[in-house]
């Protein structure tokens, strides 16, 4: 059983496009997060979400737009997709995340973004 | 602010060598500290972590790490490399103040040689 998974694990679009990755979570976590990997393997947060509510949302356009339907779901949206969105993008969550600076984030495969 | 600084963004070793994969931190207070490896193509998975209680923390397939105060330094070590242990790892601290947001460091490459 997976315990976060992600859809699609592969997404290629034309520059414009809307499109969205969906993210859900089965270990009764509280707090997810999406983070973006570019090509040099940084990572950075882009949102994090605690019982549905937004509770971190860093400097990111807002093309982007995260929906949490459920604790147990996070969705990122994107808007009028540009080049430089092409990245892998990842799903975590965690238990207790805001409270607990001690728990681990749990991450999904990721998402391989690649924008046309 | 926390930040986290890996000193190499390339290791090699050859099989059966011990590893060191270096990770500084800055932190305003006692931190909590994680070792995450994300083998080609796949996800992040939890090596081990720190959390203010034993400063030598065991974590899965043979590592440790030993987080020292004094050094501002949480280096990842393990005794005898294996081939599978070719990935990239990231140093992560968590920012307790700022709902336990993850700064993760900007990654090292691990290549095992034969």
């Amino acid at each position: 059983d997976t315990a976060v998974s992600q859809t699609p694990k592969y997404l290629v679009t034309q520059m414009g496009n809307d499109k969205s990755i969906k993210c859900e979570q089965n270990l009764g976590h509280d707090t997810m997060y999406w983070y973006k990997q570019d090509s040099k393997k940084f990572l950075k947060i882009m949102f994090s979400y605690n019982n549905k509510e937004l509770i971190i949302n860093e400097t990111v356009p807002n093309r982007f737009s995260p929906k949490s339907p459920d604790k147990a779901h996070l969705n990122l949206h994107i808007n009028s997709l540009e080049l430089g969105d092409s990245a892998v993008y990842f799903c975590a969550s965690s238990e207790e995340g805001w409270r607990r600076s001690y728990n681990e984030q749990f991450f999904g495969p990721g998402t391989r973004l690649t924008v046309l | 602010a926390q930040s986290v600084t890996q000193l190499d963004s390339h290791v090699s070793v050859s099989e059966g060598t011990p590893v060191l994969l270096r990770c500084n931190y800055s932190s305003s207070y006692s931190p909590s500290l994680f070792w995450y490896v994300q083998h080609p193509n796949k996800g992040l998975q939890l090596l081990l972590k720190y959390t203010s209680a034993a400063t030598l923390v065991k974590g899965i397939n043979g590592f440790e790490a030993e987080f020292k105060k004094s050094e501002t330094s949480f280096h990842l070590t393990k005794p005898s490399a294996h081939m599978s242990d070719a990935a990239e790892y990231f140093c992560v601290v968590s920012d307790q103040d700022n709902f336990n947001k993850f700064y993760f460091g900007s990654g090292t490459k691990l290549n095992v040689k034969p």
